[in-house]
């Protein structure tokens, strides 16, 4: 079946560091793929979304490209701020496997000043 | 305005009793979901309702039963709550059935504690 694979946390960064959070999915159709963002005590939030191949999805300075070549979706951004401090998931979603969204197991994002 | 509300944002019961969570949405949105997420953040969907029909039913225990009166709500009753039971409990909503190119809209989520 599909699922979604990302990186374990936490990721601990300074101001100003470059973040990358790796993203890969399995899926038995032409997937959409999103980011969502859970800040602390909150819901999910959605960042950003790709829905077919080279697509960039990006907001508020966040980027995902979608490879297809590569069954990935990697969140960048190039200065994290303290504000960006939270949990992020990758998740895909595919009509054709009739499934609901499916999300990776989260990643926790701590950055300092 | 909130376009997907929970009722209650905490609730803390006892073993044994019987709780019910409320979601509604005002997106004119056909599907809803109920998503629970553990204490490790991980989120696994429950029930998916399209237009007041199920039409997703995860392995879940039948103390769990989701009702959805039109399609603009979809509440949660849980049976003899268990310890287990305790989580972060999420409504979310898409405009077609299963979500698409569109993703969801969540609900800031109901965490039950179960002491």
């Amino acid at each position: 079946g599909d699922s979604v694979t990302q990186m374990e946390g936490p990721v601990t960064l300074s101001e100003e560091a470059f973040l990358t959070i790796n993203c890969t999915y399995t899926a038995t159709g032409y997937p959409s793929l999103f980011w969502y963002v859970q800040y602390p005590g909150e819901g999910l939030q959605l960042l950003l979304k790709a829905t077919k191949a080279d697509d960039k999805g990006s907001n508020k300075g966040f980027e995902a490209t979608y490879r297809k070549e590569t069954t990935s979706f990697h969140l960048e951004k190039g200065s994290v701020q303290v504000s960006d401090s939270a949990v992020y998931f990758c998740a895909l979603s595919d009509d054709q496997a009739g499934t609901a969204l499916i999300f990776g197991k989260g990643t926790t994002l701590s950055v300092s000043s | 305005d909130t376009a997907v509300s929970q009722t209650p944002k905490y609730l803390v019961t006892q073993m044994g009793n019987d709780k019910s969570i409320k979601c509604e949405q005002n997106l004119g949105h056909d599907t809803m979901y109920w998503y629970k997420q553990d204490s490790k953040k991980f989120l696994k969907i429950m029930f998916s309702y399209n237009n007041k029909e199920l039409i997703i039913n995860e392995t879940v225990p039948n103390r769990f039963s989701p009702k959805s009166p039109d399609k603009a709500h979809l509440n949660l009753h849980i049976n003899s709550l268990e310890l287990g039971d305790s989580a972060v409990y999420f409504c979310a909503s898409s405009p077609t059935e299963f979500g698409g190119r569109n993703g969801y809209t969540f609900g800031s989520g109901t965490r039950l504690t179960v002491v």
